[in-house]
C-alpha cells in the first residue's frame, strides 16, 4: 500500500516570511496528491490539489510542485499571515483505494 | 446544505456499549469513506465504499462494521466499544470511481469511558 512521509511535524516562521512543507510518497500509482488545512477543530479542507500530468499549480499565496521521478511533492506558502496557523496535510492516491495521509505539519505564524 | 453530513458530532459512552455514526452526502458521489483521526491527529483510512459495495478494509477490529444502505449513505456501527477507540472519525466522500472533489464531514468525536 501506499506510504506518505511528511516533514517537518512542526514549522514556525514569521509572519511575511515563506513555509516549505515536503512529502514524499512510495506507491508509483498514485495520481493525486492534494493538500489539506486543519484548524483546530474542525474538518480537514483541501486548499490545493495537484493530479501527476501537471508539475507544478499555483493559487494565489499557495503552490505545490511534484516531482513524479522522485515521489515527492511540497506545499510552499508565501507571505504568511496569522490565519494561516494550522495543522497542514498532504495526501496520495489513486482511484478509490482512498487517500493516504502524512502526519500533519503544525504550522504556527510568528507575529 | 451542508454537503457532508455526520451525526453525532459528540458521542460519550461507556466501555462495552453499542454505538452507530451516521453520514449522508449530498454531492451525488459514489465513493465514501471512513477515517480516524487519533490524539496525534493521524488520520488513517478504515472503509471506502463505492456505490455501496467495499472497496478497502483496512486492518480494523471486526467490532467496526460499516454499512451504507444506499450510495449517499455510509454508517459505521461499532460494537464493545474500548478505551482505545477514543477518536475522532470522519466521514469523506469523492466522485468517479476516485478521490476528486474529496470532502470531509465535520467528524464525531467518540469518547470511550
Amino acid at each position: 500500500g501506499e506510504n506518505v512521509e511528511q516533514h517537518p511535524s512542526t514549522l514556525s516562521v514569521q509572519e511575511g516570511d515563506s513555509a516549505v512543507i515536503k512529502c514524499t510518497y512510495s506507491d508509483s500509482a498514485s495520481n493525486y496528491f492534494p493538500w489539506y488545512k486543519q484548524e483546530l477543530g474542525k474538518r480537514p479542507q483541501l486548499i490545493i490539489d495537484i493530479r501527476s500530468n501537471v508539475g507544478e499549480k499555483k493559487d494565489q499565496r499557495i503552490a505545490v510542485t511534484l516531482n513524479k521521478t522522485a515521489k515527492h511533492f511540497s506545499l510552499h506558502i508565501t507571505e504568511t499571515q496569522p490565519e494561516d496557523s494550522a495543522v497542514y496535510f498532504c495526501a496520495a492516491g489513486v482511484g478509490a483505494d482512498g487517500l493516504t495521509f502524512g502526519k500533519g505539519t503544525h504550522l504556527i505564524i510568528q507575529p | 446544505d451542508t454537503a457532508v453530513s455526520q451525526t453525532p458530532k459528540y458521542l460519550v459512552t461507556q466501555m462495552g456499549n453499542d454505538k452507530s455514526i451516521k453520514c449522508e452526502q449530498n454531492l451525488g458521489h459514489d465513493t465514501m469513506y471512513w477515517y480516524k483521526q487519533d490524539s496525534k491527529k493521524f488520520l488513517k483510512i478504515m472503509f471506502s465504499y463505492n456505490n455501496k459495495e467495499l472497496i478497502i478494509n483496512e486492518t480494523v477490529p471486526n467490532r467496526f462494521s460499516p454499512k451504507s444502505p444506499d450510495k449517499a449513505h455510509l454508517n459505521l456501527h461499532i460494537n464493545s466499544l474500548e478505551l482505545g477507540d477514543s477518536a475522532v472519525y470522519f466521514c469523506a466522500s469523492s466522485s468517479g470511481f476516485g478521490i476528486y472533489g474529496y470532502t470531509f464531514g465535520s467528524g464525531t468525536r467518540l469518547t470511550v469511558v
